[in-house]
């Protein structure tokens, strides 16, 4: 099945600084979300990003389908971004469809 | 935006027990999922639900699971006898159409302790 790849595993950035999640996936893909995991576990839909980019806020993304990779961008950290990002993607491929998750990155931004 | 709701979001039980995760997936939306996420690790697809069927199921979902829409609203996860490796948080999710080219919705979750 298709496989995907979370770098870096850890971040730890000072309160203000930007920073770039990166997500591999090993297949085409027709659905990719990125989701931020708070510390009390719940899963926060940031993006839903097949292709191109999109912005939020601080927040933004980008997948570039073609490389097979996506890129979430944090900008001007906050402690409440603090938590796990996932990217979760979909193939072309498969049943019924399903999301496979990556492994994630464990963010800490200090004060 | 829509939501998907899951009851209760913490649940404690003993091993052995049987235990019923209740989730009411948006209301429009056709496909029901289940996740589960053991503390620390990756979420993992247990199995995915339309038409009052199992679609597909990962080798997580053994007997000891369940599924069902009861009422038309519910979607509930069974767990018949629970083991000490049952405790995770259980993640609902749904969508309107089996095409996965579209956003699955996830539920805030359900953390089960099982001592």
């Amino acid at each position: 099945g298709i496989q995907v790849e979370q770098s870096p595993p850890d971040l730890i950035l000072q309160e203000g600084a930007n920073s770039t999640l990166r997500c591999n996936f090993s297949d085409s893909v027709n659905n990719l979300q990125w989701f931020h995991q708070n510390p009390w576990g719940q899963l926060i839909n940031l993006f839903y990003i097949p292709s191109g980019t999109k912005q939020n806020g601080r927040l933004s993304a980008t997948t570039v389908a073609t490389e097979r990779y996506s890129l979430l961008y944090i900008s001007s950290s906050q402690t409440t971004d603090s938590g796990v990002y996932f990217c979760a993607v979909n193939g072309f491929s498969g049943g019924y469809n399903k999301l496979i998750f990556g492994a994630g990155t464990r963010l800490a931004v200090h004060p | 935006e829509p939501e998907v709701t899951q009851t209760p979001s913490h649940q404690v039980t003993q091993m052995g027990q049987e235990v019923i995760l209740r989730c009411v997936p948006i209301s429009n939306h056709l496909y029901f999922y289940w996740y589960r996420q053991i503390l620390g690790q990756k979420v993992e697809f247990l199995v995915s639900f339309y038409n009052n069927e199992i679609s597909e199921k990962s080798e997580i979902f053994d007997d000891q699971f369940s599924v069902e829409r009861p009422d038309g609203s519910n979607f509930t996860l069974k767990i018949r006898s629970t083991k000490l490796e049952d405790s995770a948080m259980y993640f609902c999710a749904s969508r309107t159409r089996r095409t996965s080219n579209e956003k699955l919705f996830f539920g805030s979750g359900t953390q089960l302790s099982v001592l």
